[in-house]
């Protein structure tokens, strides 16, 4: 079962602007992580944030956490054509052994046009 | 390039057949994970090891899909007697177990099966 739902499932936007996607989520998480999905280059991870963190930064990327609403947003700063991809957040629960199993939501699917 | 490595990338087999797929890991990664993707979806947990130790089986996981990792280094995941419906991207990753608090998995290329 998927456990966030992203908002918007597509975006298109052009080259130079921001896109915000936004995740939600049902149950309570040890941290959430965003990945990135093309065809070219699998899934691949972006930004981890803990349960005790708000925000984070990395590069153009920005990802807020907000527990008491079980929601997170991704925005990515001054778009390129190469960050068209799937945008998939995901809810990690923490296993025995201290394992993490990742529960990731339908993803957002942006499009960045020249 | 020492990333996660799946083998093989793509794979068409016929209702009925037995397939294995196998994951390379990032050398000295201790956790392993298999995840299933569908068309339009996002991947769905199968299975977790800490070293050689199969620790966490989804209940996605029926009594036809087999994992191990015999060595603590590179698993095959199994899938006896397919259906169609396990027709999906079958992803492998690896993570280096350093936190507590979840760290980040890194992913292979996945293999695709379809059974017809």
């Amino acid at each position: 079962s998927q456990q966030g739902e992203e908002d918007p499932q597509a975006l298109s936007i052009q080259e130079g602007e921001n896109a915000t996607m936004n995740c939600s989520y049902k149950t309570s998480i040890n941290n959430l992580q965003w990945y990135r999905q093309n065809s070219g280059r699998g899934l691949v991870h972006l930004i981890l944030i803990r349960s005790n963190e708000r925000e984070k930064h990395s590069g153009r990327l920005r990802v807020t956490l907000d527990t008491s609403k079980k929601s997170s947003s991704l925005l990515i700063t001054a778009s390129r054509a190469a960050d068209t991809a799937s945008y998939f957040c995901a809810t990690g629960e923490i296993l025995t052994g201290g394992g993490n199993k990742l529960t990731f939501g339908t993803g957002t699917q942006l499009k960045v046009e020249l | 390039d020492t990333g996660v490595s799946q083998d093989p990338r793509h794979k068409i087999t016929k209702r009925g057949q037995n397939v294995t797929f196998r994951c390379d890991p990032i050398s000295e990664h201790n956790r392993l994970y298999w995840y299933r993707q569908t068309l339009g979806q996002g991947p769905e947990f199968l299975t977790y090891f800490q070293n050689e130790a199969q620790l966490e089986k989804s209940r996605l996981l029926s009594d036809r899909f087999s994992a191990e990792r015999p060595k603590g280094s590179f698993s095959t995941l199994e899938i006896q007697r397919t259906e169609q419906g396990d027709s999906a991207m079958y992803l492998c990753a690896s993570s280096s177990g350093d936190s507590p608090r979840g760290e980040t998995q890194y992913f292979g290329p996945g293999t695709r099966l379809l059974v017809l």
